[in-house]
């Protein structure tokens, strides 16, 4: 079946610095990537969606300069989060939506500590 | 303003009994229902769909039921298993294709 790859599955930051999520879609085109925010017990968050070649669409309260996405080709899209603050520590996950189907495909998370 | 609610955070079924996850949902525009299993650190797993234009799926052990007057869908499980244990998550999309839109979850505990 359809996998998405998402890395690192954890990382830990220092204040201020920036990482950079990505999500790969292993043996089919993924023309559009939703990137979701968990905080603990609460339910995934849409922070944007992202169409490959063209600019994300950012949900209403997402900061488009502080959560750069880029999906720049129909298996890669990444999300860097910049100037990474401790408010930023949460769980993000990528979905895709396999070209052609209404099928959606999630990563397996990556778990972001900002100390 | 959250437009999915799952207003049991959480459920204890005994092995062999059925689950019963429920979901209500306020945008009347949605038309595509989803539900995930999700462990702590892991992304969501599928389970189950349904679209508006059925009441009812069914796959294995898992049954969704769809009431779209009362805007609410809720997910059977039986019989329920011990490896049934994880948070479940009612989603919903205006079409497929569309960005789901995820309730806060159930978790639920299967006891032997």
């Amino acid at each position: 079946g359809a996998v998405v790859s998402q890395h690192p599955s954890w990382v830990i930051c220092k204040s201020g610095t920036s990482v950079k999520i990505e999500c790969r879609s292993l043996d089919f085109q993924a023309t559009t990537m939703f990137w979701y925010r968990q905080f603990p017990k609460q339910s995934l968050m849409l922070m944007a969606t992202s169409n490959e070649g063209s600019k994300a669409t950012y949900e209403q309260g997402v900061e488009k300069d502080k959560f750069l996405i880029n999906h720049a080709s129909l298996t890669l899209s990444t999300l860097t989060v910049t100037s990474a603050h401790p408010e930023d520590s949460s769980f993000y996950i990528c979905s895709a939506i396999l070209r052609g189907s209404a099928g959606y495909t999630f990563g397996s998370g990556t778990r972001l500590t900002v100390v | 303003d959250q437009q999915v609610k799952q207003n049991s955070p959480s459920l204890s079924v005994q092995e062999g009994r059925i689950s019963i996850l429920n979901c209500d949902y306020t945008n009347s525009m949605f038309d595509y229902f989803l539900w995930y299993k999700k462990y702590p650190a892991e992304g969501p797993t599928f389970l189950i769909s349904i679209s508006s234009i059925k009441d009812k799926n069914e796959d294995g052990r898992f049954t969704v039921f769809l009431n779209k007057s009362a805007k609410h869908l809720s997910l059977h499980i039986v019989p329920s298993q011990p490896g049934d244990s994880a948070v479940y998550f009612c989603a919903a999309s205006e079409n497929s294709g569309y960005a789901l839109n995820f309730g806060k979850g159930t978790s639920l505990l299967v006891t032997p």
